[in-house]
């Protein structure tokens, strides 16, 4: 158990429709990671956010957002969905202590997201 | 660009014998180097890393790598595989261009499937 949580596990859904992925990055951590695995794309990074600040944006598309909370923890929101958006959307934290070792990233388990 | 790359898709090994799962990398500026697995249906396992220093790293469940900058590579090996092995095994390299300080996202190879056979 990585300590990191991800809800919901698995979510189903329409073309056209939104939904929120959310996660809580282990005890301390301030940084949160979202990345996306599919079949054709692998797992590419989306965003960064450091300590409630979007730090570093990947392959993210417009259509997608995100938001890390007071509290720490982060919502990925997917809208206008598309067949193509179906995939294990996974979060991750770290430290980011700035200026320490280089930090490990630590996953959650994953929410697994099938568009109709 | 940032990149790794994994030249097998696969590695087939028998139970007991060496296992070896290639990674090689393209960076600009010092090389961050992961490995992580994963089971099937659960999330990435953290399983070691190179940041700085001797070039062989020890990890999680038996697993070291090896860094070689002349050959650009970071291979994943274990001495005795097990069938509790079998996984995708994904090697990653830290952007250097989303850095500050200890930080920046990861970018990862295609993966390789682990089978290990009794």
């Amino acid at each position: 158990d990585s300590g990191v949580t991800q809800t919901p596990k698995h979510l189903i859904t329409a073309t056209g429709q939104r939904v929120t992925l959310r996660c809580s990055p282990r005890s301390g951590d301030l940084s949160v990671y979202w990345y996306q695995q599919s079949l054709d794309q692998g797992l590419q990074f989306l965003i960064q956010y450091y300590n409630g600040e979007e730090r570093a944006k990947g392959n993210i598309l417009e259509r997608f957002s995100a938001q890390q909370f007071p509290d720490l923890h982060s919502e990925l929101n997917l809208s206008s969905l598309e067949l193509g958006d179906s995939a294990l959307y996974f979060c991750a934290s770290s430290g980011g202590l700035a200026g320490g070792t280089i930090d490990t990233q630590y996953f959650g388990p994953g929410t697994r997201l099938t568009v109709l | 660009a940032q990149s790794v790359a994994q030249p097998e898709d696969q590695v087939n090994v028998a139970e007991g014998n060496p296992l070896t799962v290639k990674c090689t990398y393209s960076v600009s500026g010092n090389p961050y180097l992961f490995w992580y697995v994963q089971y099937p249906n659960r999330g990435l396992q953290f399983l070691l890393k190179y940041i700085t220093g001797d070039n062989l790293v020890k990890g999680s469940y038996g697993f070291e790598a090896e860094f070689n900058k002349s050959q650009t590579s970071f291979h994943l090996k274990k001495p005795s595989a097990l069938v509790s092995d079998s996984a995708l095994y994904f090697c990653a390299v830290r952007d250097a261009k989303n850095y500050g300080g200890s930080q920046g996202n990861l970018i990862f190879g295609k993966g390789t499937k682990l089978s290990v056979k009794p």
